[in-house]
């Protein structure tokens, strides 16, 4: 069964710093990784995905993550963090041949000035 | 590209209303959209999954008969939430996946903004 863990509910950084907001994912067979973030009353937004490839994965806004399979984690990340990242984040995992995800219970990232 | 539309984002009505929420892809064309309900702070949950010109698939405690889910184009998926009571109150989301000829290759789901509905 598949499942996805963020330990930390809220994160907060200054903005310039760097943030990280942390997952961890348990799947059978290969993962299929997504990182997703939600903005109030709005939907989510695809911000990147890992399939295969480079463990390293660039994606939309200057986030990028970091795909370890020994830690089964799968890790965000952003150099410098602005004020309008501030938002709610999901890491979700899919699996080979199947089309439905699944989420994480999010993590509210708090950029302060 | 792949925007997804979802309508109306806000409705609020009285207990035993029956409310219609609509999914569309406005620029592609979606194999599969998906409902998801989400109780505030907390992360979303899968209703069902719908294929177009097929009956949804729901997920295990979701009512299908209080749930109506049609997929009669590949561009429209509809929620209707039947005789609607306050517990169903709940911010309902809906995602599409673009059609794509690598049925092995999971692509990114593309969500609607929601729909907030609030039943009085």
């Amino acid at each position: 069964a598949q499942s996805v863990a963020q330990p930390e509910d809220q994160v907060n950084v200054a903005e310039g710093n760097p943030l990280t907001v942390k997952c961890t994912y348990s799947v059978s067979g290969n993962p299929y990784l997504f990182w997703y973030v939600q903005y109030p009353n709005r939907g989510l937004q695809f911000l990147l995905k890992y399939i295969t490839g480079d463990n390293l994965v660039k994606g939309s806004y200057g986030f990028e993550a970091e795909f370890n399979k020994s830690q089964t984690s799968f890790h965000l990340k952003k150099p410098s963090a602005l004020v309008s990242d501030s938002a709610l984040y999901f890491c979700a995992v899919g699996q080979t041949g199947a089309n439905n995800l699944f989420f994480g219970t999010g993590t509210r990232l708090t950029v302060i000035p | 590209g792949a925007v997804v539309s979802q309508h109306p984002s806000w409705v609020i009505c009285k207990s035993g209303t029956s409310v219609k929420i609509e999914c569309r892809s406005l620029d592609f064309q979606a194999t599969t959209m998906f409902w998801y309900r989400q109780f505030p702070k907390q992360s979303l949950m899968l209703m069902a999954t719908s294929n177009e010109g097929s009956k949804a698939t729901y997920e295990q405690g979701v009512e299908k008969d209080k749930f109506l889910i049609n997929h009669a184009s590949l561009t429209l998926s509809t929620l209707t939430v039947t005789s609607a009571h306050p517990e169903d109150s709940s911010f309902y989301i809906c995602s599409a996946l673009m059609m794509t000829g690598d049925s092995r290759r999971n692509q990114p789901q593309h969500f609607g903004d929601g729909t907030r509905l609030s039943i009085l």
